[in-house]
């Protein structure tokens, strides 16, 4: 989606090895999200964030860091990957109260072997 | 944030409208809601939202009942590029987390 991107799009890596995936935006917009998508549990929250430095945990954050150094990035880290982290990440971005509304990202295929 | 119930699946035939029903019979007063599509492998893409009254955008509309109790959404001319999950969300506003389900399959046929 135009003003929010996300890399890489896929990565495989192997058990143990910590990952860093990334999402920027030039939307200026202070919220950002982490979200996981798996079959049959629909996408679930991991981490968000409300501010640079100000992060916060979703339902499914064991595992995962997040830093907010700048307003225009969320990192996400897996600190140590495991085969239940395979999944697909998606980032996503909001303004309230001027826009409710959340703008995702395309995704990032994450496989660990 | 309430619940929200949906169909599984739906087909549509291209050109006719998709109407695409959600129950929330548990909705608060002050929860909106929301629908959300994703097409195959892209993220999620916001449609519409609303409260109490019906709304309409250049996408669809959102038919509200006056109970508030379930709500559809009304896709008027279904183009095959409308084949996606779409997903009936509520949440109060400020809320930091959308709660997605399983939404429903909207497959249009040619």
């Amino acid at each position: 989606d135009a003003g929010i991107t996300q890399s890489p799009r896929h990565k495989v890596t192997e058990t143990g090895t910590p990952v860093t995936l990334r999402c920027h935006q030039t939307e200026n917009h202070r919220y950002m999200y982490w979200y996981r998508q798996d079959p049959g549990h629909g996408l679930r929250l991991i981490h968000y964030s409300y501010g640079v430095k100000d992060t916060d945990k979703g339902e499914v954050s064991d595992g995962y860091s997040v830093s907010r150094s700048k307003t225009e990035d969320f990192l996400l880290t897996l600190e140590s990957a495991t085969s239940s982290q395979t999944s697909v990440y998606f980032c996503a971005i909001s303004d309230p109260p001027a826009n409710y509304g959340y703008t995702f990202g395309s995704g990032t295929r994450l496989t660990v072997v | 944030d309430a619940k929200t119930t949906q169909p599984p699946s739906m087909d549509c035939a291209e050109g006719r409208a998709a109407n695409l029903p959600c129950n929330h019979s548990t909705i608060s007063g002050n929860e909106y809601v929301y629908w959300y599509r994703q097409i195959h492998s892209q993220g999620p893409q916001y449609i519409i939202h609303g409260l109490k009254n019906n709304e309409t955008n250049e996408m669809a509309s959102l038919i509200i009942t006056e109970d508030r109790k379930s709500s559809t959404l009304i896709l008027p001319h279904a183009t095959l590029r409308d084949t996606a999950v779409y997903y009936c969300i509520v949440r109060l506003t400020g809320a930091n987390n959308l709660f997605f389900g399983t939404g429903t399959r909207l497959t249009v046929i040619p």
